[in-house]
């Protein structure tokens, strides 16, 4: 069966220092990932998604990056942290060649990050 | 503007009664709608899916229902346990693009 594992669960970091936040699929090949921000209030927002190792697109502009150096694996940076990135980030996959939607997503159980 | 509205925004109610929760889209061209709970600190879980031709559609004591013309989904919980506290998320997609259209959630909280 398939896995997805997240971590750190939650994470503290001050303004300015650096994030790195990761993401690996178990039990599947060549999945799409997908990196999600949830703020309180709000619904959830794509950050970036990847169809294949060292393909990444950007949904949203802004203080983060993503890279995926192998199959299964999903890291989601920044270099400066901004207050504004504080949060609930989420991966996902979904089977790779079927059309988002027409299958769900699974997520991790995500990070709480909290820039002070 | 593709857009999915969600209500009430939260909602209270007693183990053992039903409770029906709102979805109004505005997305197009429409695919599917997608219904996922979401328990307090975890990642969300699909109960559901509704595409254009489905009306109603149950997943043990979850039930959705789907009015394509009116553009409005609502998801009713029969016999509500203690384990459905958790917030309730509609998700609209459409035939192009990686981005999904989510709705802010419904938050249920079901106390003895």
């Amino acid at each position: 069966s398939q896995t997805i594992h997240q971590w750190p669960a939650t994470l503290v970091q001050p303004v300015g220092s650096p994030l790195s936040l990761e993401c690996t699929v178990e039990g599947t090949s060549n999945p799409n990932l997908y990196w999600y921000r949830q703020a309180a209030g709000r619904g959830l927002q794509l950050l970036f998604y990847s169809v294949g190792i060292g393909q990444i697109s950007s949904e949203v502009p802004q203080n983060l990056s993503a890279s995926r150096p192998q199959d299964r694996q999903f890291i989601l940076s920044s270099k400066k942290l901004l207050l504004s990135d504080s949060g609930f980030y989420l991966c996902a996959w979904s089977p790779a060649r079927v059309r988002v939607g027409n299958s769900p997503l699974h997520f991790g159980n995500g990070t709480r990050l909290t820039v002070t | 503007k593709n857009q999915v509205e969600q209500s009430p925004q939260s909602l209270i109610i007693l183990e053992g009664k039903n409770c029906t929760l709102q979805c109004n889209y505005t997305v197009s061209p429409f695919s599917n709608l997608r219904w996922y709970k979401q328990d307090t600190g975890r990642g969300p879980v699909s109960l559901t899916i509704m595409t254009f031709s489905e009306n109603t559609k149950s997943n043990g004591r979850y039930t959705a229902t789907l009015d394509a013309d009116t553009k409005q989904s609502s998801l009713h919980i029969t016999a509500s346990q203690l384990s459905d506290s958790a917030s309730y998320i509609c998700v609209v997609s459409t035939n192009s693009g990686y981005a999904l259209n989510f709705g802010k959630g419904t938050s249920l909280l079901v106390t003895p």
